[in-house]
């Protein structure tokens, strides 16, 4: 079964630094892989996607990710937080072959200090 | 945009009640999803339907919880009775069904039982 790890529970950072979420699958097959970004008392937004076209992902608000096969890895970053990317973010993956489910990893949350 | 709403946004009811929370998926998109978000346990998915259809429920406490999709712009859950265990944030999520995977949330229904 796929399974999406997440590395930290709770991440800081100071504004102006770099932002490094990091997400790791479980998977003999190249999953199709998504971060979102859950805001405070909202639902969660598709931040990027990956489905094999590009390795490297670019999403909204400066957000990009890099699938790493040999890796096994997804992870999340931006060259420099601001306060608005206070949240917390979730890296999902699908397995594909027509399963419409997506498993999610349990979130980091993202603190910006300023 | 196109976007999911869910309806009542904020309910609050004593137990034993009926509860009903309502989604519009987006226009076009023939996947949905019902997701329960607590602090302890985190996301949970519910139940899935593709084109109405109810895919996989075993996520959902079979004894009081039943979701429907009466036609392809509605999508209902119902919990009765409601118990205390059950406050949290319910989500609905649509997807487009293609062989990109990804979903889109809705703003969720927080469901308060008392």
């Amino acid at each position: 079964a796929q399974s999406v790890t997440q590395l930290g529970s709770h991440v800081s950072v100071s504004e102006g630094a770099l932002v490094l979420l990091r997400c790791n699958y479980s998977s003999s097959v190249p999953p199709y892989l998504f971060w979102y970004v859950q805001y405070p008392n909202q639902g969660l937004q598709l931040l990027l996607k990956y489905t094999s076209a590009a390795t490297l992902v670019k999403g909204i608000n400066g957000f990009e990710a890099e699938f790493k096969k040999s890796e096994t890895s997804f992870h999340l970053t931006k060259p420099s937080a601001h306060m608005s990317d206070a949240a917390e973010y979730f890296c999902a993956a699908s397995s594909g072959a027509g399963s419409y489910q997506l498993t999610f990893g349990k979130g980091t949350k993202l603190s910006v200090i300023p | 945009d196109a976007r999911v709403t869910q309806t009542p946004r904020h309910k609050v009811t004593e137990m034993g009640q009926e509860v009903t929370m309502r989604c519009q998926p987006i226009l076009g998109h023939n996947t949905v999803f019902w997701y329960r978000q607590t602090m302890m346990q985190g996301l949970e998915l519910l139940a899935y339907f593709r084109n109405r259809a109810p895919l996989d429920d075993s996520g959902m406490p079979k004894d009081r919880f039943s979701a429907e999709m009466p036609d392809a712009t509605l999508a209902t859950l119902k919990i009765q009775p409601s118990e205390p265990r059950d406050s949290a944030v319910y989500f609905c999520a649509s997807g487009p069904g293609t062989l990109t995977y990804e979903q889109y949330f809705g703003p969720g229904t927080r469901l308060t039982v008392t």
